[in-house]
């Protein structure tokens, strides 16, 4: 199984911060690499996948980078409606495996 | 527009089979285009891929459960559905159901089912 690491596990930010969250996989997945943000007691929402691209609807705030093991989500500026928990996850080889998750809190 | 919509027991009782339902509306399960599959979040925890389930029938599972799951669909009815035998209360869990690409990645989900494994 392919494993993913993020980091942080949690973040601290303030309105209007640009935050970074980091995904490595255990070996190469191209760009085979999708984003979802969950919030409290709601089911995950995509944003990104092929690494960069994103879902329709999603705000462009939002964007993905990397390729191969290493990935980076970032959001630009960040506001109230973005303190969620992310995760990213491998569609390069079964089975599908995710991330453990980073939550971003309200500093 | 999409909508996934899981049904089933919410408590189901130690080494018995959990059974869960996905109805989808806006789209044919028929078609070639995606996988149907089921992942699930233990509360508190991350997410868990249990398997998925192509229009002609192939199923894919995780290996971690392979024993247990079964995957199929009922196209008269639009459905897809998940069996997990022999649960313990490690399978306490929230159950979504999924849309994926095929070759691609996930882009949709159901609003997710809590079951909880206890007698």
């Amino acid at each position: 199984d392919i494993q993913m690491t993020q980091s942080p596990s949690s973040l601290s930010a303030s309105v209007g911060d640009r935050v970074t969250i980091t995904c490595r996989a255990s070996q190469g997945i191209s760009n085979y690499l999708a984003w979802f943000q969950q919030k409290p007691g709601k089911a995950p929402k995509s944003l990104i996948y092929s690494a960069s691209s994103l879902q329709s609807g999603v705000p462009s705030k939002f964007s993905g980078s990397g390729s191969g093991t290493d990935f980076t989500l970032t959001i630009s500026s960040l506001q109230p409606e973005d303190f969620a928990t992310y995760y990213c996850q491998q569609y390069y080889s079964l089975p599908l495996t995710f991330g453990g998750g980073t939550k971003v809190e309200i500093k | 527009q999409l909508q996934l919509q899981e049904s089933g027991p919410g408590l189901v009782k130690p080494s018995e089979t959990l059974s869960l339902t996905c109805t989808v509306s806006g789209a044919s399960i028929s078609s070639s285009s995606y996988y149907w599959g089921w992942i699930r979040q233990p509360p508190g925890k991350g997410l868990e891929w249990i398997g998925s389930i192509y229009n002609t029938g192939t199923t894919y599972y995780n290996p971690s459960l392979k024993s247990r799951v079964t995957i199929y669909v009922d196209t008269s009815q639009n459905q897809f559905s998940l069996k997990l035998s022999s649960v313990t209360a490690a399978d306490t869990a929230v159950y979504y159901c999924a849309r994926r690409v095929y070759g691609g990645p996930i882009d949709s989900w159901g609003q997710g089912a809590l079951v909880t494994v206890s007698s």
